[in-house]
């Protein structure tokens, strides 16, 4: 099975500007969570979806937002850019409900930087 | 609420000898378990994790940990170091909250001398 996979690996903006990352699950995982890991803060939950629907949000504000597609595949929005928005986005496929469903597997990231 | 502590931020090791990255954990209900390995610029590969069966667990490229309740520790343990070992590893808790939500350690970052 392939893994997950992220677009883009890497991304250069502006502050103010808003930027949308990809992301596709393990084939037949349902569950897509997304984490922000800076040096500072280390890795940090932003939300989770299943079945198109939000399940559970981290502590950020509302300028991050995601959606969930039929097909599972995910995607987060990050609008009016901050310098400290500049960090690793990881999404992250589960099997939930099913075998397994505890485990989380993690794509390879996008890295964004906010100039 | 649960949280993750990883004793060590930096741990040392030469080529060939063992290796050992401790963890302690807190959870209000028996928690499943894992550890995480990232090397640099990638992204997270589950090296194992423990979810209420046999307490020593076994994962890729050698290494194993062990599950004690009673000191609510999930150290992770190697017996022969190797230099592709060398990246951060991170601890992490797994429990259902109307989702599987994962506590992070802050991780513990390996370095192994020739």
């Amino acid at each position: 099975k392939a893994g997950v996979t992220q677009t883009p690996r890497y991304l250069i903006k502006t502050r103010g500007q808003q930027v949308t990352l990809s992301c596709s699950p393990i084939s037949g995982h349902r569950s897509v969570s997304w984490y922000q890991q800076t040096p500072g803060q280390g890795l940090q939950f932003l939300f989770e979806y299943f079945s198109e629907t939000q399940r559970n949000k981290g502590n950020f504000p509302g300028r991050f937002s995601g959606r969930q597609f039929s097909n599972s595949r995910s995607e987060m929005n990050v609008s009016t850019l901050e310098l400290g928005d500049s960090a690793l986005y990881l999404c992250a496929s589960g099997s939930f409900p099913g075998a397994d469903q505890e485990t989380q597997y993690f794509g390879p990231g996008t890295r964004l930087l906010v100039l | 609420a649960q949280s993750v502590t990883q004793l060590d931020s930096h741990v040392s090791v030469s080529e060939g000898t063992p290796v050992l990255l401790r963890c302690n954990y807190s959870s209000s209900y028996s928690p499943s378990l894992f550890w995480y390995v990232q090397h640099p610029n990638k992204g997270l590969q589950l090296l194992l994790k423990y979810t209420s069966a046999a307490t020593l667990v076994k994962g890729i490229n050698g290494f194993e940990a062990e599950f004690k309740k009673s000191e609510t520790s999930f150290h992770l343990t190697k017996p022969s170091a190797h230099m592709s070992d060398a990246a951060e590893y991170f601890c992490v808790v797994s429990q259902w909250a109307g989702s599987y939500q994962l506590t992070f350690g802050k991780g513990t970052k390996l370095s192994v001398i020739p």
